[in-house]
């Protein structure tokens, strides 16, 4: 257990469903993050939250939503998602964006497939 | 943000040092050096991290030439649950630090 915490750990979902995923950490961070790595793929920056507010969207897809109601838990609401949105979605912690000393601690991920 | 270069894979056997270089020509003063380890279906794991010179720790060390435009990670005597892929970052300076990861180094290692 790295301190961050996702689930579910596996989500199977038709395009038409709307399904939430969550991630928690009580690392006292204040930084979140949302990644995506598909297949033999490098991981894919989403989104970031730093004390609660968004600070980046990575030009991803509107049926993709996060939602942060606290520095220590972290939502992505899906909605209409396509086959190729399958893939591992990770969530990260620092303790801010600009913590370079430190690192960052990820959890386990959802491993996500879309029939 | 600095480009980082690496092999796509390396082959090793159980008990060997394996090192694995990155080059990140185009590091900033302030930039630092981080390696993350990610095993298949899991998100990846900080390791180690360093400006300059050498730094060690339980799992690995890491030396940085006196240019810092590349980096070495060490992995002493390796098993077969170092079988993983190995990412170099390279960043830090600026402000805000996001690192941004490119595909990595697999490593197997074989018995």
């Amino acid at each position: 257990e790295t301190g961050v915490t996702q689930t579910p750990r596996h989500l199977v979902m038709g395009m038409t469903n709307k399904k939430s995923l969550k991630c928690e950490q009580h690392l006292g961070h204040n930084a979140m993050y949302w990644y995506k790595q598909s297949a033999k793929k490098p991981l894919e920056l989403m989104f970031v939250y730093n004390f609660k507010e968004q600070t980046e969207n990575n030009s991803v897809p509107s049926r993709f939503s996060p939602e942060c109601p606290n520095s220590s838990h972290l939502f992505l609401h899906l909605h209409t998602l396509q086959p190729e949105d399958s893939a591992l979605y990770l969530c990260a912690s620092s303790q801010t964006t600009s913590d370079r000393v430190n690192g960052y601690t990820f959890g386990s991920g959802t491993r996500l497939t879309v029939v | 943000l600095a480009k980082t270069t690496q092999p796509i894979s390396m082959d090793s056997y159980e008990g060997q040092e394996v090192n694995i270089t990155c080059s990140h020509n185009n590091i900033a003063t302030n930039d630092y050096i981080t390696w993350y380890q990610q095993f298949p279906s899991q998100g990846p794991r900080f390791i180690i991290q360093g400006y300059k010179t050498k730094v060690t720790n339980e799992v690995a060390s890491l030396f940085i030439p006196a240019d810092r435009k590349s980096s070495t990670l060490s992995l002493p005597r390796v098993s077969l649950s170092d079988t993983a892929v190995y990412y170099c970052l390279v960043g830090g300076s600026g402000g805000s630090y996001i690192p941004t990861f490119g595909r990595g180094t697999s490593l197997i290692v074989h018995p």
